[in-house]
């Protein structure tokens, strides 16, 4: 079974400045996918950023970025030069590497406030 | 851009009441899903969709839970008898290909059982 931690309910940061969110998983698998969603008061979800646990190479989108130990089981999330549309639910997700089976298991979220 | 997009947005019912939500899916994405959000937990997979049948589905989606995709633009999400514990919030959503892919979500279908 695959399992998803998000140990962080609730973080703040200062607008322009760079916070970190946590995500631990726990899986038998050696080929998975791993992902970052944010979803806004709005309710809609929006992919924020992916990585392959094949790639060694921490992925980045633009001002978000990830920290990936694959042998810790750890993928954090950075944002940087935080802005007040950051503000919303981040969401942890794994999904495994197999065909057929490209459901995502997702962690319980952590609420990014951006304070102006 | 394309999205997906539920109906109703909120729904309401009774205890021991049918209820059907409904999806329509980015029209050129194969694999449809749904997953349920209870107020404070973690979202969780319920069914994925492929070709007409499912192809996964977790053990939350038991007996009274159906999908249906009944044209070529809709997926529906029917529980058949609906308790308490279904309140939930319901989200669709579709992707292209079968893995490594971005999944696409709705809004979702804030869903009140009373």
């Amino acid at each position: 079974a695959q399992t998803v931690t998000q140990s962080q309910p609730e973080m703040s940061v200062q607008e322009a400045e760079t916070v970190t969110l946590s995500c631990t998983y726990d899986t038998s698998e050696n080929n998975y996918y791993l992902f970052w969603y944010k979803q806004p008061p709005s309710r809609q979800m929006i992919l924020v950023i992916r990585q392959e646990a094949y790639k060694q190479q921490n992925a980045t989108e633009n001002r978000f970025s990830v920290n990936f130990q694959k042998a810790a089981k750890s993928f954090s999330l950075k944002i940087s030069d935080s802005q007040l549309g950051d503000t919303a639910m981040y969401f942890c997700a794994f999904m495994r590497g197999q065909t057929g089976a490209n459901n995502l298991f997702f962690g319980t979220g952590t609420r990014l406030t951006v304070i102006p | 851009e394309p999205e997906v997009t539920q109906t109703p947005s909120h729904q309401v019912t009774q205890m021991g009441q049918e209820v059907i939500l409904r999806c329509v899916p980015i029209s050129n994405h194969l694999y449809f899903y749904w997953y349920r959000q209870i107020l404070g937990q973690k979202v969780e997979f319920l069914v994925s969709f492929y070709n007409n049948e499912i192809s996964e589905k977790s053990e939350i989606f038991d007996d009274q839970f159906s999908v249906e995709r009944p044209d070529g633009s809709n997926f529906t999400l029917k529980i058949r008898s609906t308790k308490l514990e279904d309140s939930a919030m319901y989200f669709c959503a579709s992707t292209r290909d079968i893995v490594n892919t971005e999944a696409f979500f709705g809004q979702g279908t804030r869903l009140t059982v009373v």
